[in-house]
């Protein structure tokens, strides 16, 4: 199992473009999450996914959209592009929501200049 | 607000020494807490506790939860390089981890 891939592992975006942050998971977890940890900070939520056709907002929800037409996929899309925006953004999974652990994906360190 | 707040910020210490971290929680709905290691990538999990003074251990790391007092400790005793890393502590409110900042873990040699 390759357990949670992502893509890209870096990018730098100029103020004002666009671009999709991709994550799969091949353990057939119901539960996604895409994060974003700043310098020195911990992580916060943006949005998580109970499951293929539901998404909903965590707790940094703007600048930032979601779909999950498929168990596997879960991508994070960025509009506008803001040097806000600059962080490390995680994608994790897991099987039962917050009951288990859930696993990590080795993270995209994304600027915007 | 849930918050959750990790202390001390950073740590260093000697190989073979044992450390304590600190993880203070004020949620509004708890249900469980989480210790992650993140060493340069991901963070890995270690440990999930939801009931008070039930103790986790895994080799040298140990954890123990007071719902009373609202905090959790992480020991790491016989302390090696290879523990050197950020040590999370999430805490489940509401079906949503909230995470503190952090404790930055460094072990000389």
């Amino acid at each position: 199992n390759a357990g949670v891939t992502q893509t890209p592992k870096f990018r730098i975006l100029k103020i004002g473009q666009s671009m999709t942050l991709q994550c799969t998971q091949d353990m057939n977890h119901n539960y996604m999450y895409w994060y974003r940890q700043d310098p020195g900070m911990g992580l916060k939520l943006i949005y998580y996914s109970v499951g293929a056709g539901i998404t909903d907002k965590g707790e940094v929800p703007n600048g930032y959209n979601v779909s999950r037409s498929t168990t596997e996929d879960f991508p994070l899309r960025l509009e506008l592009a803001a040097p806000s925006q600059t962080s490390v953004y995680f994608c994790a999974s897991s099987y039962s929501g917050t009951k288990n652990e859930q696993f990590f994906g080795p993270g995209t360190r994304l600027t915007v200049l | 607000e849930d918050k959750v707040v990790q202390s001390p910020l950073s740590l260093v210490v000697h190989e073979g020494d044992t450390v304590t971290l600190n993880c203070s929680y004020e949620v509004t709905n708890f249900r469980s807490l989480l210790w992650y290691k993140q060493e340069k990538k991901a963070p890995t999990f270690l440990f999930m506790l939801t009931s008070s003074g039930i103790e986790k251990k895994s080799g040298r790391l140990s954890s123990i939860l007071d719902k009373k007092e609202l905090f959790s400790i992480l020991n790491i005793t016989a302390t090696q390089t290879g523990d050197s890393a950020v040590y999370l502590c999430a805490v489940d409110s509401n079906y949503q981890l909230i995470w503190g900042a952090g404790t930055k873990l460094i072990i000389k040699p």
